[in-house]
């Protein structure tokens, strides 16, 4: 099982509605990350928290909106959504995002959270 | 930047029979390479991290190997199982960055 946990498991909602994404890991991680995965493609990065500071933002629109409380938990605010933003969210962590260039860096991902937009 | 071709989409094999999937990537050499496993509707597992001056590394039925002059890694799954049916995700760091971009997977299925 992963030590990444997201809810909720699956979201419909409509293209006005306001919804959340929430994610926890306890890992001690203080590297997070929101990846987007449609059918049968790779994840793609969306954002990356190091040290609960928004350090990378991959042109993401701003109807995504991350937010990362405390290093323990990372959300992802929606609103004003198009059925083309449906699809698998993940969210994952790694120790953190510089020390790991030569040792590797590991990321662990949670089960993901399956949006669907009406 | 850093593009990434895994072999094909999707691979049959026999159970019993050794599976290798095919990672290739073009331009820098990075520093690791690393391959997950990603069941349907669920995230992907870490499996295994080779890093460049590694030649092969082992974990139980999983060997993977990287070759920096051929641009690639091989990974092998040996005496294959349905239950390693799966699709297979490499990923490699970015010039001068720390995050991973995934290829497009192979979707590997294990006959009976």
């Amino acid at each position: 099982d992963t030590e990444v946990t997201q809810t909720p498991k699956h979201l419909v909602m409509g293209m006005t509605n306001k919804k959340s994404l929430k994610c926890e890991q306890h890992m001690g991680h203080r590297a997070m990350y929101w990846y987007k995965q449609k059918a049968k493609k790779p994840p793609e990065l969306m954002f990356v928290y190091s040290y609960e500071k928004l350090s990378i933002n991959e042109s993401v629109p701003s109807r995504f909106s991350p937010e990362c409380p405390n290093s323990s938990l990372l959300n992802l605010h929606l609103h004003a959504l198009q059925p083309e933003d449906s699809a698998l969210y993940l969210c994952a962590s790694s120790q953190d995002q510089s020390s790991s260039l030569n040792s590797g860096n590991t990321i662990y991902f949670g089960e993901g959270s399956w949006l669907t937009v009406v | 930047s850093q593009k990434i071709e895994q072999n094909s989409e999707a691979l049959n094999i026999q159970e019993g029979k050794t599976a290798t999937l095919t990672c290739n990537y073009t331009n820098y050499s990075p520093a690791y390479l690393q391959w997950y496993r990603q069941d349907p509707g669920r995230g992907p597992v870490f499996l295994l991290l080779i890093r460049e001056n590694e030649k092969e590394k082992r974990k139980e039925r999983l060997k993977v190997t990287f070759d920096t002059t051929l641009k690639q890694s091989l990974f092998h799954i040996t005496a294959s199982q349905p239950a390693d049916s799966a699709t297979y995700l490499c990923a490699l760091p970015g010039a001068g960055s720390y995050q991973l971009t995934f290829g497009k997977g192979t979707k590997l299925s294990v006959i009976p």
